[in-house]
């Protein structure tokens, strides 16, 4: 069974400083993985899709790593915002059955 | 193009009651997963249909089922309801049920169970 943890459960930084988002997961057979933002209340939005073969991905501010022989991930989010509020989810799709295994979540406050 | 819309967006029904959560992918989208995310968990697996066909189901009870149409819309219905079944039920779509494409999620229906 694939475990999904997500250290830590929260942070709180000032504006501006960079944030570092921990994901680890148990089963490295792993078919991709993606990172989604979801606000209070609403739904996931997709960040990073992240394929096994991958390193890493990139788009704007956000980073992410992928070391599946280690089983983990990182997001790194350059120069935070008051608008970077908000809970980062890691989710893992299996290789044996495409199903997304999440972790519970680091909640992020950026204050102002 | 719309996102992938669920309806109704908030609800309350009783215990004992049954519920149908309605999904429709976005377009083009022939894959449609439902998740069940109870207050400051992760979301959890519940069921995967692909072309219609169930592809994957999660460890949930037989109470809980789901269809997926023609147009690639879904329900998925709860009969008996208990207290426990308070979540909130996201209905995710992909281009096919095997890809590394990215999976989108819809805004998630709040079921409130008294």
């Amino acid at each position: 069974k694939q475990e999904v943890t997500q250290i830590p459960a929260a942070l709180s930084v000032p504006e501006g400083e960079n944030l570092v988002l921990n994901c680890s997961f148990t089963d490295s057979a792993i078919y991709n993985l993606q990172w989604f933002r979801q606000d209070p209340g609403k739904g996931l939005t997709s960040l990073l899709l992240i394929q096994s073969s991958q390193r890493e991905q990139t788009s704007g501010r956000l980073n992410a790593s992928l070391d599946k022989s280690s089983g983990r991930s990182t997001l790194y989010i350059a120069a935070s915002q008051p608008g970077d509020s908000a809970t980062y989810l890691c989710a893992v799709i299996r290789s044996n059955d495409y199903k997304l295994s999440f972790g519970a979540g680091t909640t992020v406050t950026v204050r102002a | 193009d719309a996102g992938v819309t669920q309806s109704p967006t908030h609800l309350i029904k009783t215990r004992g009651q049954h519920v149908t959560l309605r999904c429709s992918p976005i377009s083009g989208h022939k894959s449609v997963s439902w998740y069940q995310q109870v207050l400051g968990q992760g979301p959890q697996f519940i069921f995967q249909y692909y072309e219609k066909e169930e592809r994957g189901r999660g460890n949930f009870p037989d109470r809980f089922s789901a269809r997926q149409f023609p147009n690639y819309s879904s329900e998925l219905n709860v009969n008996a309801l208990l207290l426990g079944d308070s979540a909130l039920y996201l209905c995710a779509s992909s281009l096919i049920w095997s890809s590394g494409n990215t999976i989108y999620f819809g805004e998630g229906s709040w079921l409130t169970v008294v």
